[in-house]
């Protein structure tokens, strides 16, 4: 496809239960980030991935968030045990190169609701 | 760590108007700094990046500058439209070592009266 493409779009689950986020980037991007937007909140930075190694993890909130990549494609985040907090817009971004001089370009996000 | 600060957080003009909206930033060591546009329900989309080397980038009827020494960019639209109604983020990356994520401000949502 022609953006990056996130799925499932909306996703409700019950407190304690895992979810799986998936995130598609644009074909031949090589870097990957993925980000949290929280009601009346910015965008909170959660992992950066350069091909499937990920330099930074430091937004990570905690041991419960996991993400992986394989090779330079898609990339699942995982929630593990949800709780109410963890409800937000969890948006996907890539760019192409590694000087970080490219923009980002975000897809539509999965709205995650922890009931 | 670097904070990034959003004036006004929401405004309103009447269509074609011209409009400036602010981002500030504490860290002055930046690599560059990006405009994007969210609306309601969507994904960011970019409008304009500046490398901490340049002054401006100009697309269409939009003009971003960025003073880095200072910690500003402005974001100029001129003869605004409705369909320019949209939350304005800014974002900007720092300078240095492998880090390569962004740091956000909180947006400006911007309304466009016909």
């Amino acid at each position: 496809g022609a953006g990056v493409s996130q799925s499932p779009s909306n996703k409700v689950t019950e407190k304690g239960k895992d979810v799986e986020l998936r995130c598609d980037p644009i074909s031949g991007h090589t870097a990957l980030y993925w980000y949290r937007q929280s009601l009346g909140q910015g965008l909170e930075f959660l992992i950066y991935f350069q091909g499937n190694s990920a330099p930074d993890k430091s937004g990570l909130p905690s041991d419960r968030f996991s993400a992986e990549r394989t090779g330079e494609s898609v990339s699942t985040l995982t929630i593990q045990r949800t709780q109410q907090e963890d409800s937000a817009v969890y948006l996907c971004a890539s760019s192409f190169g590694v000087r970080g001089n490219s923009p980002l370009h975000f897809g539509n996000g999965t709205r995650l609701t922890v009931t | 760590k670097q904070e990034v600060t959003q004036i006004p957080a929401a405004l309103s003009v009447p269509e074609g108007e011209n409009l400036v909206l602010n981002c500030s930033f504490t860290d002055s060591a930046i690599y560059n700094l990006q405009w994007f546009r969210q609306d309601p329900g969507k994904g960011l989309t970019s409008l304009l990046l500046i490398q901490s080397s340049q002054r401006e980038q100009t697309s269409g009827r939009l003009n971003a500058s960025l003073d880095k020494s200072s910690g500003r960019s402005t974001l100029y639209i001129a003869a605004s439209q409705p369909g320019d109604s949209a939350t304005y983020l800014c974002a900007v990356r720092r300078g240095g070592g492998s880090a390569r994520q962004l740091t956000f401000g909180s947006g400006t949502q911007l309304t466009v009266l016909p």
